[in-house]
């Protein structure tokens, strides 16, 4: 079965720091990933994913991931947090296209990663 | 173009009583995904529907839940006889259509589920 592993439960950074937060997934083929900030009291938005090719992508406000097949990782990585940043950061897979299956594109949540930024 | 509504966003049941959370998924978007959010916990696949079909019922505890779809209106997620267990945020995502590309999900603000 599935699962996303997101180590740690909480990251303290300094505004203008940098960020990086990890992901680890389980699947038995490459997924599609992606990753989701919560801010408290409201949905998800998506910040980034992948599908194929270019394994560094870049998303909004200023992040990007990386994926390494080898090691099973998509981590997260900002180059200098803003104040604005402090949220909850979920990392997900997906199904990749290739397989064809009854659930749709039903997505596995790590468990998340709250992140806050002093200043 | 409006995001995905949900609606309550606040929901506060006594043990035993019913809850109905609603989703309004974006415009032209015919498939829906409902997911829980347990606190201190990532977000739990449940049910995913098209217009009038339940395609994938894995993730719904197999007692006192339901969802259906219908062809006029939102989904409904419909929580009978709640337990204090229950209390969690019930996430409704949307998305345009499967195909064999991906298609992004994009979520509600959710309802926020208080059994007392």
């Amino acid at each position: 079965a599935q699962s996303v592993t997101q180590p740690d439960i909480h990251i303290t950074v300094s505004e203008g720091a940098s960020l990086e937060l990890r992901c680890n997934y389980s699947y038995g083929a490459t997924p599609y990933l992606f990753w989701y900030v919560q801010s408290p009291g409201q949905g998800l938005q998506l910040l980034l994913k992948y599908f194929s090719g270019d394994t560094l992508v870049q998303g909004i406000k200023g992040f990007e991931a990386e994926f390494k097949r080898s090691q099973s990782s998509f981590n997260l990585r900002k180059p200098s947090v803003h104040w604005s940043d402090a949220a909850e950061y979920f990392c997900a897979v997906g199904p990749p296209r290739n397989i064809l299956t009854g659930g749709g594109n039903k997505l596995t949540f790590g468990t998340g990663t709250q992140l806050k930024v002093e200043l | 173009n409006a995001g995905v509504m949900q609606n309550p966003r606040h929901l506060v049941r006594r043990r035993g009583q019913e809850a109905r959370l609603r989703c309004s998924p974006m415009k032209g978007h015919s498939h829906v995904y409902w997911y829980r959010q347990l606190p201190e916990e990532g977000l739990k696949f449940m049910v995913y529907l098209q217009k009038e079909n339940i395609i994938d019922e894995s993730g719904m505890p197999k007692e006192r839940f339901s969802a259906e779809f219908p062809k006029e209106g939102p989904s409904i997620l419909r929580i009978q006889q709640v337990v204090r267990g229950d209390s969690a945020a019930y996430f409704c995502a949307s998305s345009p259509s499967r195909d064999f590309s991906y298609n992004e999900q994009f979520f509600g603000p959710g309802t926020r589920l208080t059994v007392l």
